[in-house]
């Protein structure tokens, strides 16, 4: 079963747009990760998340958590063409070993 | 250090053959986890494992073996192919629990 849901599951902007990208889940976490892949390639970590911090920022990654909605956000500032890509939040299922994976947003950045 | 890799990359099969899937980590990480992925439905669990000589089922382990019985490798069979089994398949690897995962490049599976 899907805990994390990515909202929204396309989306298309213009190189230099911020792009965000919104995830909802079930259930207590202990974290939250999102991952990006490039078109038929592996899914590379971009960043976690704990659920006692509200805020992280990597280079122009920024990634809120809002444990009281179950819900954390994704914006890519100043996006560049190479930032195209499938975006997926995962989480954990409280003290599960395991990662659930959303079915991802579908980042399309023009030239 | 190459990370994960896995082997091979693409496969034909006919339904009902057999073929084992490798999977191998050059960064001494306890735990590894096999998904696959399907167009509109995100990455499913398959198998996992949280150490050598460890294993346990995922969301879909049905049609599906694995066996770690080295650190560094988690391999994954399927004993009758299926056309359902076409899929995408990943290998992922982490240090520890709720940590970040590492994934190979993925294998390609065609099950006609």
């Amino acid at each position: 079963s899907q805990q994390g849901e990515e909202d929204p599951q396309a989306l298309s902007i213009q190189e230099g747009e911020n792009a965000t990208m919104n995830c909802s889940y079930k259930t207590s976490i202990n974290n939250l990760q999102w991952y990006r892949q490039n078109s038929g390639r592996g899914l590379v970590h971009l960043i976690l998340i704990r659920s006692n911090e509200r805020e992280k920022h990597s280079g122009r990654l920024r990634v809120t958590l809002d444990t009281s909605k179950k819900s954390s956000s994704l914006l890519i500032t100043a996006s560049r063409a190479a930032d195209t890509a499938s975006y997926f939040c995962a989480t954990d299922e409280g003290s599960n070993y395991k990662l659930t994976f959303g079915k991802g947003t579908l980042l399309t950045v023009n030239p | 250090n190459a990370g994960v890799t896995q082997t091979p990359k693409f496969r034909v099969l006919k339904t009902g053959q057999s073929m084992t899937l490798l999977c191998a980590q050059d960064m001494n990480h306890e735990y590894m986890y096999w998904y696959r992925q399907d167009p509109g439905m995100g990455l499913r669990l398959i198998h996992y494992s949280v150490g050598e000589g460890t294993t346990a089922k995922g969301e879909v382990p049905d049609g599906y073996n694995v066996s770690r019985l080295k650190k560094q490798n988690f391999l994954l069979g399927l004993e009758s192919a299926a056309p359902s089994q076409t899929s995408v398949y990943f290998c992922a690897s982490s240090y520890r629990e709720g940590e970040k995962l590492f994934f190979g490049s993925g294998t390609q599976l065609s099950v006609l």
